[in-house]
């Protein structure tokens, strides 16, 4: 089946700083989302983003199908960012999402 | 954006009792939801998914006779843990996939499940 890594595993970062967060995976997708787990366990949908660049606020992400590879940049890092972004791909023949391993955020006030 | 909601958030039961967990999109209409389990600090595992009138299609590994989902209608999927026990407290956590469109998937708020 698929495979998606996430990196960097962990990332402290210090408030006010930017971030960059990767997803590769291994195959063609139909789709991809980015998502951030906030500590009390709810997946908030971020971006749905199988190809080009989005924006929403301070995040915004971009993925190159091509090259099977999404990156989702945090600027202004607030303490409430804090958390597990995982993203997670969809391929129709699956007909389901496959996680990536996640990164752990923590913004230090 | 599409709202899921998951009822109980918190669940403890003694070891042999059955559990059910609910699932409902409340704004659109889902003719697949997913099952998933995470475990502390790891990924999201799909347990099994759910199509609307049909049978479940489960994961390799995950028992069916053990996790009994239905899902009746287009807007509810429910999971039933079958004679818990403690290797099954777990967060559980359900997705529905908007009927028309682009196969966006959105997440319910979880269900921690210990099980004494």
């Amino acid at each position: 089946g698929i495979q998606v890594e996430q990196s960097p595993p962990d990332l402290i970062l210090q408030e006010g700083a930017n971030s960059t967060l990767r997803c590769n995976f291994s195959d063609s997708v139909n789709n991809l989302q980015w998502f951030h787990q906030n500590p009390w366990g709810q997946l908030i949908n971020l971006f749905y983003i199988p190809s080009g660049t989005k924006q929403n606020g301070r995040l915004s992400a971009t993925t190159v199908a091509t090259e099977r590879y999404s990156l989702l940049y945090i600027s202004s890092s607030q303490t409430t960012d804090s958390g597990v972004y995982f993203c997670a791909v969809f391929k129709a023949a699956g007909n389901k999402l496959t996680f990536g391993g996640g990164t752990r955020v923590l913004v230090k006030p | 954006g599409a709202v899921v909601s998951q009822h109980p958030s918190r669940v403890i039961c003694k070891s042999g009792t059955s559990v059910k967990i609910e699932c409902r999109s409340l704004d659109f209409q889902a003719t697949t939801m997913f099952w998933y389990r995470q475990f502390p600090k790891q990924s999201l595992m799909l347990m099994a998914t759910s199509n609307e009138g049909s049978k479940a299609t489960y994961e390799q590994g995950v028992e069916k006779d053990k996790f009994l989902i239905n899902h009746a209608s287009l807007t509810l999927s429910t999971l039933t843990v079958t004679s818990a026990h403690p290797e099954d407290s777990s967060f559980y956590i359900c997705s529905a996939r908007v009927l028309a469109g682009q196969n966006e998937q959105f997440f319910g708020p979880g269900t921690r499940l210990t099980v004494l």
